[in-house]
């Protein structure tokens, strides 16, 4: 596609109920990445990903999270038994290797 | 912990006005700074990436300078408008360890431009 699409845009969800977030990168983008913000914080890291293999999972926050990429495209990231503290805007974000960053609208994931 | 800092956190000003900002960040293993704007409800839209020390970029009233030895740059806006008002990020890519993929943002200015 044209640029990064992420879904849904805004997530409520309740304490300790799971939830998936989907980010379709630009065609062809071999990097993605995964970042979040919490209210009052710089964007964090959480997962990148080269073609369908992470080699830097080292900002997951914990084991409740998780990632996956197929076919070298869509990603999905997991979020089990949610926690207020998950509430964050979560990005998505593609690109070439060594370009800059195209990113997605983001999911607004609020954790009730 | 690797801190990117980001001054100031917010900024009000009038239409027209110039202004700017600044990002300060660890000068070593330097690889990257990348300028980015965000306004609200969108995605972050890449300004600048800048490599190499004494860079400065330009890019219609936005410009900025990248000091690498010092570890600082700035973000100039030439004769703000209000469609200039968003969220701006600077964030730091660095050699190490080969992760040089691996952007440390700031928390970023917030920018309103008063008509």
């Amino acid at each position: 596609g044209a640029g990064v699409s992420q879904s849904p845009s805004n997530k409520v969800t309740e304490k300790g109920k799971d939830v998936e977030l989907r980010c379709d990168p630009i065609s062809g983008h071999t990097a993605l990445y995964w970042y979040r913000q919490s209210l009052g914080q710089g964007l964090e890291f959480l997962i990148y990903f080269q073609g369908n293999s992470a080699p830097d999972k080292s900002g997951l926050p914990s084991d409740r999270f998780s990632a996956e990429r197929t076919g070298g495209s869509v990603s999905t990231l997991t979020i089990q038994r949610t926690q207020q503290e998950d509430s964050a805007v979560y990005l998505c974000a593609s690109s070439l290797e060594g370009d800059g960053y195209t990113f997605g609208s983001g999911t607004r994931l609020t954790v009730v | 912990i690797l801190n990117v800092e980001q001054s100031p956190q917010s900024l009000h000003v009038q239409e027209g006005d110039s202004t700017n900002f600044t990002c300060s960040f660890p000068s070593s293993n330097f690889y990257a700074l990348h300028w980015y704007r965000w306004e609200t409800a969108k995605s972050p839209e890449a300004l600048f990436v800048m490599t190499l020390n004494g860079d400065e970029k330009k890019k219609g009233r936005i410009s900025a300078t990248l000091n690498t030895k010092e570890g600082y740059s700035y973000l100039y806006i030439k004769g703000s408008q209000p469609e200039d008002s968003a969220t701006y990020l600077c964030a730091l890519a660095r050699n190490s360890g080969g992760s040089n993929y691996k952007l440390t943002f700031g928390k970023g200015t917030l920018l309103t431009v008063n008509p």
